[in-house]
This record gives structure tokens, sequence and C-alpha cells, in this order.
């Protein structure tokens, strides 16, 4: 089945303890991207990357960072997370970007920092 | 910057009801545009994409339009049921940018 996966899906942890949310997709997808999701504010890019080794910042990239080293994985790295980064996570992937075919998210990590 | 508009922001209807939910945006340079459910807590589901070449989608008792020109997409449910209550969330992938640009959502209530 195609998909991408997350894990965990639901994490808590303490501020300064540092996470990795990791993000897999089997489609061969060259395109990735975080999203993050918060009331009111909807879904903001974190970051995204267009291939392997190819890495961008998106709309809320502070206090994030991101790795492409294969094309499957796509982990999140928070250094030292503050409460201000609880939310709910999405990874997603996409084909090369000719409009035919649209993104395919991921289920979902829901991370408290206390 | 594209700007997604989804509106109402919420809407509770009958069982039964046929019902519309709109989506606008800024920018008409686009590639495609997405409808999403999310159940809550949960994850992106995709109902239907339509192409910018487009005008229209249909999957089951959901139909999806779109005018490119005026910016403007809708999404449209006949015979709604209980089960169709979630959030319904627009999303623009837009030409030039690395990046999906979503509304704010629709969150639907069907009353049985």
């Amino acid at each position: 089945e195609a998909q991408v996966t997350q894990n965990p899906r639901y994490l808590i942890t303490v501020t300064g303890k540092k996470l990795t949310v990791t993000c897999s997709q089997n489609m061969n997808h060259e395109y990735m991207s975080w999203y993050r999701q918060d009331p009111g504010l909807g879904l903001r890019q974190i970051y995204y990357s267009m291939n392997v080794e190819v890495t961008d910042k998106g709309d809320v990239p502070e206090g994030y960072k991101v790795s492409r080293k294969e094309k499957r994985n796509f982990p999140l790295i928070l250094e030292s997370p503050s409460p201000n980064q609880t939310s709910l996570y999405f990874c997603a992937s996409a084909p090369p970007r000719t409009g035919r075919y649209g993104y395919t998210f991921g289920s979902g990590t829901r991370l408290t920092v206390v | 910057k594209q700007e997604v508009t989804q509106i109402p922001a919420a809407l509770s209807v009958p069982e039964g009801e046929n019902l519309v939910l709109n989506c606008s945006f800024t920018d008409s340079a686009i590639y495609n545009l997405q409808w999403f459910r999310q159940d809550p807590g949960k994850g992106l589901t995709s109902l239907l994409l339509i192409q910018s070449s487009q005008r229209e989608q249909t999957s089951g008792r959901l139909n999806a339009s779109l005018d490119k020109s005026s910016g403007r997409s809708t999404l449209y449910i006949a015979a709604s049921q209980p089960g169709d209550s979630a959030t319904y969330l627009c999303a623009v992938d837009q030409t030039g940018a690395n990046n999906l640009f979503f509304g704010t959502g629709t969150r639907l209530t069907v009353i049985p």
C-alpha cells in the first residue's frame, strides 16, 4: 500500500530534551515536506525537500532541523523542544509537480512539550 | 503570497441534505487543488484532486468544481450522512512555490 508513515503517533516530552520524529514514504517520491497544525492557524510548512540532500526552510522553520540522506526518509529533529512546539505534525510527500498527482500525508504525530 | 479562504468555518445540517463547501484562493497560477477530510486529531485523507486544466471531479457522493479564473472551488456533498461529519480542508498547489497552501477548513456536522 502506498503510504507515508510517521512515528511516533503520540509523544510527550520535557523542555530541552532532543527528539526525532521519523517519516518514511514508499512511493519513490522526490518531494517531501513537514507541516504543523495549530488551532486557528491551520497547517504551516516547516521544511521541505526537493530531493536527496536538498532541503529548504518553509514558513516556520525556527527550532527545527531536517535531513534527507535517503529518498524515502525525512526525519524532523527538535534539538531543544519548547512548549510552543506543542502541536500536531504532518509529513507529506509528492511526485514531480505536474499537477496530475497530489500530496500524500502521514497520519500525524501529536507532540506535547511540558 | 497565496491566500486560501474557506467559508463557512462551521456548518451543521440534518442527515440527507445536499450541501456545498466553498474555497477561494487569490493566485490562479496553480498546478491543482485538493480537497481533504480530517477527523478530529487525525490525519488528512485526500478526497478529490482537480488539475488546473479541469473543471470538476467526482467520487461517489462528492463532486468538486474549479473555476481557476475566479479563484474558486466548491465541494458538493450529496445526501449527507452522519459519517460525513469532519473538517474539510482545501489546499492549493501553487506554480513556482514548493508548498501546499491550506485553508483553515470547514467543520461539518451532520445531525442524524
